[in-house]
């Protein structure tokens, strides 16, 4: 089944304490991008990739890192977590960039609180 | 800059009622423009899109048409169920995809009562 698979699902965890959140798609997709869903605000995008080694930021960059060594996987990375980071996260993939209008493939979605 | 400007919710229907979410786009030139909507619990699924003006996209008996003149990409379905309670995106994408990022509006919860 084609899909984005996002873990762990649900993370409570301190401030300051290093987290990962894994993100994955089985699609062959080019593209990746990290977004957080906050009320009122939307989905903000994080960080975004074109292809391996090859990541750019989005409109909300500070305090998060990202990678991209395989084309499969776009791990993102809270080095010192504050609460401002709680929020809801999601992963998405697409074939290509936006032109064109493709469609954008988001995973379940992470919910992190950090007290 | 670009941006999407959606209705406030929640939009309390009940079932077989008409549907209308608006949403208001500012960009230049020709983005591309979509609805995403989110079941509780799940991530966003692309409902319909529309990458030119004129283009109605449409899907689930959902509808909306690319409006360049107003701006305007109204979401409608014509008899609404209980399973589509869910919240609702407008997204834009911008020409050429040129910064590679969707821009969301802040979503629309709808409630269908049955």
């Amino acid at each position: 089944e084609a899909q984005v698979t996002q873990n762990p699902r649900y993370l409570i965890t301190v401030t300051g304490k290093k987290l990962t959140v894994t993100c994955s798609q089985n699609m062959n997709h080019e593209y990746m991008s990290w977004y957080r869903q906050d009320p009122g605000l939307g989905l903000r995008q994080i960080y975004y990739s074109m292809n391996v080694e090859v990541t750019d930021k989005g409109d909300v960059p500070e305090g998060y890192k990202v990678s991209r060594k395989e084309k499969r996987n776009f791990p993102l990375i809270l080095e010192s977590p504050s609460p401002n980071q709680t929020s809801l996260y999601f992963c998405a993939s697409s074939p290509y960039g936006l032109a064109g209008g493709y469609e954008q493939y988001f995973g379940p979605g992470t919910r992190l609180t950090v007290t | 800059g670009n941006s999407v400007t959606q209705m406030e919710g929640p939009v309390t229907l009940s079932e077989e009622a008409f549907l209308t979410i608006n949403c208001t786009y500012t960009a230049t030139g020709y983005p591309s423009l979509f609805w995403y909507v989110q079941y509780p619990g799940e991530g966003l699924q692309l409902l319909l899109k529309a990458t030119k003006a004129d283009d109605k996209g449409s899907n689930k008996g959902f509808e909306a048409t690319y409006r360049k003149e107003t701006t305007s990409f109204h979401l409608e379905k014509g008899s609404v169920q209980v399973s589509d309670s869910a919240v609702y995106f407008c997204a834009l994408s911008e020409p050429g995809g040129a910064t590679n990022k969707l821009i969301f509006g802040t979503g629309t919860l709808l409630a269908v009562q049955p």
